[in-house]
This record gives structure tokens, sequence and C-alpha cells, in this order.
């Protein structure tokens, strides 16, 4: 059983637009969500992170929603940028078992100049 | 470099030969996992360490697998007598712990670059 997913396998952007990534997760019990950015032949790296007594992250380019009633998060980007093209992972972990984090399948970025 | 690394990179064996994979973590941090990754899946948990103790053991975690962390420096991840349902992507990443309302979190993990098993 999935419990974080991440329906959209692949998102094509325009160079300078928003890019939208989303994850709906099934534990209610998740309260402490990241998100993760992955080029090729390379490990995944840290990009966000955005704890259940919030709504909102933001960083720079990236800010992160969190709908704890839909058990949903987003990822925005903008303005997109080609050097933004990789793999995003969202995951996800909680308090009473905080050993891991549980990721989604990835959604594959394109950001065309 | 201060990061996460794994070695080798890449590794390409017979079925039902061994292999072993280590991983050096950044050295502040406390925890250390290994997780695996299939094409176009995200990474799936097999196991962690809080210093040299394995605290948790993921089901993926057959008994031909095994990993150490002694000394609570590098670990180690040994899979014995490979299947070509072994080839996958082994990643090793760190974290240091942090705490919440008494409750304890895996913090942001450090992934190293993986090492990629290929089983013929």
């Amino acid at each position: 059983d999935q419990q974080v997913k991440q329906n959209s396998p692949s998102l094509s952007v325009q160079e300078g637009r928003i890019s939208i990534l989303n994850c709906d997760y099934t534990n209610s019990m998740f309260d402490y969500f990241l998100w993760y950015k992955k080029y090729p032949a390379e490990g995944p790296t840290f990009l966000i992170s955005i704890s259940s007594i919030k709504d909102k992250n933001e960083d720079g380019r990236f800010t992160v929603f969190l709908n704890k009633s839909a058990k949903h998060l987003s990822l925005h980007i903008v303005p997109s940028q080609p050097g933004d093209s990789a793999v995003y992972f969202c995951a996800a972990s909680h308090g009473n078992a905080g050993n891991m984090l549980t990721f989604g399948g990835g959604t594959r970025l394109m950001v065309k100049p | 470099d201060t990061g996460v690394s794994q070695d080798p990179r890449h590794k390409i064996t017979k079925r039902g030969q061994n292999v072993t994979f280590r991983c050096d973590p950044i050295s502040e941090h406390n925890r250390l996992y290994w997780y695996r990754q299939t094409l176009g899946q995200g990474p799936e948990f097999l196991t962690y360490f809080q210093n040299e103790a394995q605290l948790e053991k993921s089901r993926l975690l057959s008994d031909r697998f095994s990993a150490e962390r002694p000394k609570g420096s590098f670990s180690t991840l040994e899979i014995q007598r490979t299947e070509q349902g072994d080839s996958a992507m082994y990643l090793c990443a760190s974290s240091l712990e942090f705490g919440r309302g008494g409750l304890t979190y895996p913090g942001e993990l450090f992934f190293g670059e993986g090492s990629r098993l290929t089983v013929l």
C-alpha cells in the first residue's frame, strides 16, 4: 500500500512559468513532509520541508503548501528554470515512528527554454 | 568533500555472487539509512542505524541482506547469493535527528550518489 503518492509521472513547463508538483498521502499520522530533487546518476538532494503546524513554507523560488484535511501537499517553483529539470520526490514521516522517510514515486519535471 | 560517499558506484555481478557496498556518512550525523530505488520508483526504506545500533529493518530486507555499522561510523550492506531482482540503486543517507513536542523526527536526510547493482 503506497502511503505517499505522486500521481503525475511527468510535467512539462515553459521557462519562466510556474511549476506545480503534487503529492497525496494516506497516513493521517504523517506530520513532517519534505521535497527532494534528483538529477540522473546522483542521489536525491533536499529542497524544502514543512511540518504539520504550518500550511505554507517558502524558500526563494520554492514554496510548499500543505492541506492537512485533504492530505495533500504541493511544491510550487516560480519562476521555473531549465536547471530545475529533474525528478522530484515528496517524502513524509511522523514523530511516533520518526525512523524513516516514506517517499512517493516521483515526478519528472522538464522545463523548456 | 564532507558529504555522504558510497563505494562502489556501480557493481556488475553474476547471479549467486555476494556483493558488499560501503557508505561513509557525514561525520556528525548519528543516523544512517539504507534505501533501495528501482527504475521509476521512489526510494524504499531498507534499514537504519542510530550510532552503531541497527534499530529497524524493512520486510524488504530478506535474510540474504545484512547491514552493519561498526563503531557507529561507516556502514556496509552485503547481499548474499544475489538474484536478478536485486538489481537496483542502493542509496545511503545520513541525518541528525531532531525532537519536537516530545517526538523524534529523522530530520533532513543527506543522500550519497548511490551504488548501482546489476545482477546478470
